[in-house]
């Protein structure tokens, strides 16, 4: 079974900064997907970003990138020029390539962005 | 368009009484799924359905634990005999067919067992 890692359970930024979320995962399968979701208080959560595994170009989103490292089974996600409206729980998924399959989450790291 | 819609938005109810949770899917999608988030936790799998194929159901923590869906939209996920321990927001999620098509969530079931 994949598991999903997210060993910062809280971060911080100054307003307009850039910050790093970390995200590892585990699987023994080649082709895959993996998302980024943001979860603000209203409990409803948000795709950021979305990356192939056979892509090896790391995908972007405005402010949003990540940097996807297959062989380290790395996913993080740089949020850049840091927005108060970006404070939020922010949680790495899996998903196996066949269709259907459901997301594995990891346990989600808490975003604080400081004015 | 309308997004995926969670009924209702909050529950309290006694310890031993059955509930059921209400979703709403984004019309067109055909996969359908519950996810359980404790608090300050991240999500759970409880079940899948896609089309009319027969569910996941692996994701379910006990046979107190159910869920049907109608018509292949709307779907229903009940708890019987509840236990403090289901105290958690319970969120649906819909998508297109296909790996590459993300999840798109509701905003949850706030259930509360006393």
């Amino acid at each position: 079974a994949q598991t999903v890692t997210q060993s910062q359970p809280e971060m911080s930024v100054q307003e307009a900064e850039t910050v790093t979320l970390s995200c590892t995962y585990d699987t023994s399968e080649s082709d895959y997907y993996l998302f980024w979701y943001k979860q603000p208080p209203s409990r409803q959560m948000i795709l950021v970003i979305r990356q192939e595994a056979y892509k090896q170009q790391n995908a972007t989103e405005n402010r949003f990138s990540v940097n996807f490292q297959k062989a380290a089974k790395s996913f993080s996600l740089k949020i850049s020029d840091s927005q108060l409206g970006d404070a939020a729980m922010y949680f790495c998924a899996y998903r196996s390539f066949g269709a259907g399959n459901m997301l594995t989450f990891g346990g989600g790291t808490r975003l604080m962005v400081k004015p | 368009g309308a997004g995926v819609s969670q009924s209702p938005s909050n529950k309290v109810t006694e310890k031993g009484k059955d509930v059921e949770l209400r979703c709403d899917p984004i019309s067109g999608h055909t996969a359908l799924y519950w996810y359980r988030q404790s608090l300050g936790q991240g999500l759970e799998f409880l079940i899948y359905f896609q089309g009319n194929s027969a569910p996941d159901k692996s994701g379910l923590p006990s046979d107190r634990f159910s869920a049907e869906r109608t018509g292949g939209s709307v779907s229903t996920l009940t708890i019987q005999r509840t236990q403090q321990e289901d105290s958690a927001v319970y969120l649906c999620a819909s998508s297109l067919r296909g790996a590459s098509s993300p999840l798109h969530f509701g905003n949850g079931t706030r259930l509360t067992v006393t």
